[in-house]
């Protein structure tokens, strides 16, 4: 069965730096979310999309943003990167917006900030 | 706001034999979901099983079964004949209200001895 692919799957940037990543959901998923896990943390949420609007926001900082287009894909843009962006990013898909479907995640993109 | 706790940091279980993970939560909802989630050394979060609130009916899932408690607020995690490919980081997980993130606990590291 499809999965929900991300990419890249490693990233290494500079301070300040900007980084784009992407997430395609799994095929009729029309809902996208981004969590965000630190090294030796559990993941936390940062934004969802449904239907290409913003569903949900949780802790992201200003200096990320993200969008779905219109092929339901996501994508999440960080600028003026810090150290403590570093973490593994995980997208997970549903097939709708509602409480009770189950989010399916990516393999997610390790940022690595130096 | 929703909380989810995980007392056991740290679990150890022979080979074929059973092991229970702990989890706690708090809300004031009355429908919501909970979900234990496992990820293994590739940090791939793999969806393991998932519980109705409204279903007083445990789910399992083959060697995977949950002691649901809704008035104590306890949802524990029973791993039966443990495989050595059950090792990995459990996370037990909160899915309710209006919004649609998941809340992770802290998570349970399982090791499976050989």
């Amino acid at each position: 069965a499809a999965g929900v692919i991300q990419s890249p799957r490693h990233l290494i940037k500079e301070k300040r730096e900007t980084a784009t990543l992407k997430c395609y959901p799994i095929p009729r998923h029309d809902t996208v979310y981004w969590y965000q896990q630190g090294p030796g943390q559990d993941p936390q949420f940062l934004i969802s999309f449904y239907e290409k609007m913003q569903s949900d926001k949780g802790s992201i900082p200003d200096r990320f943003s993200a969008q779905q287009f219109s092929d339901y894909h996501s994508e999440l843009n960080m600028s003026s990167l810090e150290l403590g962006d570093s973490a593994l990013y995980f997208c997970a898909s549903s097939p709708r917006d509602r409480p009770q479907e189950t989010q399916y995640f990516g393999p997610g993109t390790r940022l690595l900030v130096l | 706001a929703q909380t989810v706790t995980q007392s056991q940091p740290e679990m150890s279980v022979q080979e074929a034999e059973t092991v229970t993970l702990s989890c706690t939560y708090d809300t004031s909802e009355s429908d919501y979901y909970l979900f234990w989630y496992k990820q293994p050394p590739s940090r791939q979060m793999i969806l393991v099983i998932r519980q109705e609130a409204y279903k007083q009916q445990n789910a399992t899932e083959n060697r995977f079964s949950v002691n649901f408690q809704k008035a104590a607020k306890s949802f524990s995690l029973k791993i039966s004949d443990s495989q050595l490919g059950d090792a990995a980081m459990y996370f037990c997980t909160y899915l309710g209200g209006a919004t649609n993130k998941l809340i992770f606990g802290t998570g349970t590291l399982l090791a499976v001895q050989p």
